[in-house]
């Protein structure tokens, strides 16, 4: 079975400063795919940021990138000057081709980003 | 981006009673639907996954005769909460992928409250 840990329930940064949530997950799988998806009040789920696992590149969207890890199976993703707008919960989440390419989400940080 | 669409947003029902939830995919065809369900301040758990044309395959300890899947076309599946119980009250959402199997888009949940 694959897991996702994400072992920050809550995390707070102030306006404009730098924050990294952490993910780890276990698999024995070689080809998948990472996720980061912000979930805000709203509820609606939004894809942030995607990683394959076969690229070395860390992939980076604007102010968010992320630290891909594969021999340590880690997945962290960065928010540069953050803004009030990124207060939301944040799920890290795996997916490969034998789960039929669903998602398998972490427990999710809930960040809080403070004037 | 591609938008998927559900309906209704929120709904209220009494215990006993079924509900039918409808997830679209507006501006693509959808050969695969997933059904995650949220409780509050939880992740997202997986229920089903549905192909179009196809029996759904549901993830082990979601009962197939309760929630009912129908995925009988390229843009429409639905959820059938049958004989709903104030235990199933929780937040259902839905994704949805077209050719590309690692692109999931997902819709803005629904809200069901069960008295």
């Amino acid at each position: 079975a694959q897991t996702v840990t994400q072992s920050q329930p809550e995390m707070s940064v102030q306006e404009a400063e730098t924050v990294t949530l952490s993910c780890t997950y276990d698999t024995s799988e070689n080809n998948y795919y990472l996720f980061w998806y912000k979930q805000p009040p709203s509820r609606q789920m939004i894809l942030v940021i995607r990683q394959e696992a076969y690229k070395q590149q860390n992939a980076t969207e604007n102010r968010f990138s992320v630290n891909f890890q594969k021999a340590a199976k880690s997945f962290s993703l960065k928010i540069s000057d953050s803004q009030l707008g990124d207060t939301a919960m944040y799920f890290c989440a795996f997916m490969y081709s034998n789960s039929g390419y669903a998602l398998n989400f972490g427990k999710g940080t809930s960040l809080l980003v403070t004037p | 981006g591609a938008v998927v669409s559900q309906h209704p947003s929120r709904v209220i029902c009494k215990s006993g009673t079924s509900v039918k939830i409808e997830c679209r995919s507006l501006d693509f065809q959808a050969t695969t639907m997933f059904w995650y369900r949220q409780f509050p301040k939880q992740s997202l758990m997986l229920m089903a996954t549905s192909n179009e044309g196809s029996k759904a395959t549901y993830e082990q300890g979601v009962e197939k005769d309760k929630f009912l899947i129908n995925h009988a076309s390229l843009t429409l599946s639905t959820l059938t909460v049958t004989s709903a119980h104030p235990e199933d009250s929780s937040f259902y959402i839905c994704s949805a992928s077209g050719g590309t199997l690692h692109e999931q888009f997902f819709g803005p949940g629904t809200r069901l409250t069960v008295l």
